[in-house]
């Protein structure tokens, strides 16, 4: 069964570091998401990606952050300068375009761990 | 504004007993509802889908949940719980092609 995959599984880095957390999503998928997630509390937006553009970003996507499709298959998330807050799950998730999009469900990774120190 | 909620944050039941889980969501136009679980560590795992058609849907795991339009619900169902569906669940909807609103999250205890 396919599935989204991301890289690495933890990830410790200083304060004001960059770091890229990647992810390779479905093969045939078309839209991509990152999530976080703090302390196993609510899932929070970050960003989806579609049309290899940002189709929207919420507010803690800010500046800092950036998404890319370098390749055609990964899809990375990149942090720019770190900061303890950072700390969290995060999540990439894919979802296809069966039916007009809408109805299909979105496949998530299991998640990549950063803590930032 | 589109959103959903889960107003139980924990729900605790016995072994063997029916268990509900509940979502009601606020949108304009028709919603596509989905539950997800997640269990410690690892991802949210897809259970099942709402998008027209029954309001009865069935998915993974025997879980299945009600749509009711005039009551902006769709809340999850179990008719016989088991320990190891102890986990957190999320309710979420999704509108046009963007992203996936999460309710806050439930946590499921299933107790022996």
């Amino acid at each position: 069964e396919p599935e989204v995959t991301q890289t690495p599984s933890h990830q410790v880095t200083q304060m004001g570091q960059e770091v890229i957390l990647r992810c390779v999503p479905i093969s045939n998928h078309l839209y991509f998401y990152w999530y976080r997630q703090i302390l196993g509390q609510k899932v929070e937006f970050l960003v989806s990606f579609y049309n290899n553009e940002i189709s929207e970003k919420s507010e803690i996507f800010d500046d800092q952050f950036s998404v890319e499709r370098p390749d055609g298959s990964n899809f990375t998330l990149k942090i720019r300068s770190t900061k303890l807050e950072d700390s969290a799950m995060y999540f990439c998730a894919s979802s296809g375009a069966g039916g007009g999009g809408l109805n299909t469900e979105a496949f998530f990774g299991q998640g990549t761990r950063l803590t930032v120190v | 504004a589109q959103s959903v909620a889960q107003p139980e944050d924990q729900v605790n039941v016995a072994e063997g007993n029916p268990l509900t889980v509940k979502c009601t969501y606020s949108v304009s136009g028709n919603p596509y509802l989905f539950w997800y679980v997640q269990y410690p560590n690892r991802g949210l795992q897809f259970l099942l889908k709402y998008i027209t058609g029954d309001n009865l849907v069935k998915g993974s795991y025997g879980f299945e949940a009600e749509f009711n339009k005039s009551q902006t619900s769709f809340h999850l169902k179990k008719p016989s719980a088991l320990v190891s569906d102890s986990a957190l669940y999320f309710c979420a909807v999704r509108f046009y092609f963007n992203k996936f609103y999460f309710g806050s999250g439930t946590k499921l205890n299933v107790k022996p």
